[in-house]
């Protein structure tokens, strides 16, 4: 398996603007995560998904933050509108087995 | 509430062993975990204990964990320049199967 994937792995957006991060993960895992990472607040879980169903969207910050996970292959992470402070690197991950979740390599927004 | 806490830097000289610790606030956590970060690269999965375990060892990781008082440590040995990343220490949430909650990373360099 190539592992969890994220595209893009670098976005620059203008402020206002819509961000869509996207992720495939692990073929068979029935866990998703979305995760950001700042050096100010470390890393923070955002959402997660259990067999393609949101469970716990407690760490999205705010209502301009949406995960979708349409199908066991597929999440997207949105923000509309994007704003300077949502630059970060955003991590997805997956799991099928509580002694192991896999990461992505990571978006790096920047949004100026 | 739940909390993982590391020290932020370590420096040590190659060849000598490393040791990074963590404390953590869930005594209900089912296992824990150590990721390994290299700059610009995903978090990378060194090794998990399970919660009713003392020591574990893999290579030249050992894990160490203490439940009474809720600490974790990462030994490893013969450091070499290419361990020189952030590590970061982890808990399985009780809130949420799979969640982890994640410490600051400790970042460790390694010098000749």
């Amino acid at each position: 398996d190539a592992g969890v994937i994220q595209s893009p792995r670098h976005e620059v957006t203008e402020m206002g603007q819509e961000v869509t991060l996207r992720c495939k993960p692990i073929s068979g895992h029935d866990y998703l995560f979305w995760y950001r990472q700042t050096m100010m607040r470390g890393l923070e879980l955002l959402i997660y998904f259990n067999n393609n169903v949101p469970i716990d969207d407690s760490g999205m910050p705010e209502d301009r933050f949406s995960a979708k996970m349409p199908n066991a292959s597929f999440s997207t992470l949105k923000i509309q509108p994007s704003e300077p402070r949502d630059s970060a690197v955003y991590f997805c991950a997956s799991s099928g087995d509580i002694r192991w979740t896999f990461f992505g390599q990571g978006t790096r927004l920047t949004v100026v | 509430g739940e909390d993982v806490e590391q020290s932020l830097f370590l420096s040590v000289r190659e060849g000598d062993s490393s040791v990074i610790n963590c404390t953590y606030t869930d005594s209900s956590s089912t296992y824990l975990y150590w990721y390994k970060q290299e700059p610009g690269a995903g978090l990378q999965l060194l090794t998990y204990i399970f919660s009713n375990m003392d020591m574990k060892q893999d290579q030249r990781l050992t894990v160490l964990l203490n439940k009474k008082d809720k600490h974790l440590s990462l030994r490893i040995a013969d450091t070499q320049t290419g361990d020189s990343a952030i590590y970061f220490c982890a808990e399985s949430s009780s809130g949420g199967y799979n969640k982890l909650i994640f410490g600051a990373g400790t970042r460790l360099a390694v010098h000749p």
